[in-house]
């Protein structure tokens, strides 16, 4: 069985731009789950989506959003990057939900913003 | 009260030493404890999880100890390798509020 995908895996933009970043959940797991980690903060929940509907969300400005497709798909976007976006963007899948079940995760995407 | 911390913040191990991560946590409705390990390059891969009704776990080399009362959980890496070396992470979540707190991690380097 393939793992979470993601895409791409490394990433430059510069501030006020904008970025789109790619996961492909393990075949059959409905919930997609989007994190940030930095060396400071650790891994921080973005959000998580479950059959295109998102049921979570973490504290962060509505500057990052997401959207998941009916192949459970997820896309995460952020918009006007600021210096402080750096960071590993990490997803994971599970088959129905975060709590209570293993996280599967992709190796996720490196954003660098000059 | 949705906090997980996660001490130390680093440890460095003599090979075949046991290595000690320690986590806490406030909210009692959280159910399941997983750890995660996590190489350079890599996303975090499930180690090892227990569930409140238990004290103890083990899988290989690697065990949780659980105390309830005491809103603590740890992990334990016996006769650890230099393989060992990678960041740790704790969690909690509940099947309620199906939300994941992480710990900060800790650093492990495992000396040959």
């Amino acid at each position: 069985k393939a793992g979470v995908t993601q895409t791409p895996r490394y990433l430059i933009k510069t501030r006020g731009q904008q970025v789109t970043l790619s996961c492909s959940p393990i075949s059959g797991h409905r919930s997609v789950s989007w994190y940030q980690q930095t060396p400071g903060q650790g891994l921080q929940f973005l959000f998580e989506y479950f059959s295109e509907t998102q049921r979570n969300k973490g504290n962060f400005p509505g500057r990052f959003s997401g959207r998941q497709f009916s192949n459970s798909r997820s896309e995460m976007n952020v918009s006007t990057l600021e210096l402080g976006d750096s960071a590993l963007y990490l997803c994971a899948s599970s088959p129905g939900g975060t709590g209570n079940q293993p996280q599967h995760f992709g190796d996720g995407t490196r954003l660098s913003i000059l | 009260q949705q906090q997980v911390k996660q001490s130390p913040q680093s440890l460095i191990v003599q090979k075949g030493g046991i290595p000690i991560i320690n986590c806490a946590y406030e909210n009692t409705a959280f159910d399941y404890f997983p750890w995660y390990q996590q190489f350079p390059g890599k996303g975090p891969a499930l180690l090892i999880a227990i569930r409140p009704d238990v004290s103890e776990k083990k899988e290989g080399r690697f065990t949780i100890s659980f105390n309830k009362s005491a809103k603590q959980f740890s992990l334990h890496i016996m006769d650890s390798q230099p393989g060992d070396s990678a960041t740790y992470f704790c969690a909690a979540s509940s099947l309620q509020d199906d939300k994941i707190i992480f710990g900060k991690g800790t650093r492990l380097h495992i000396l040959p």
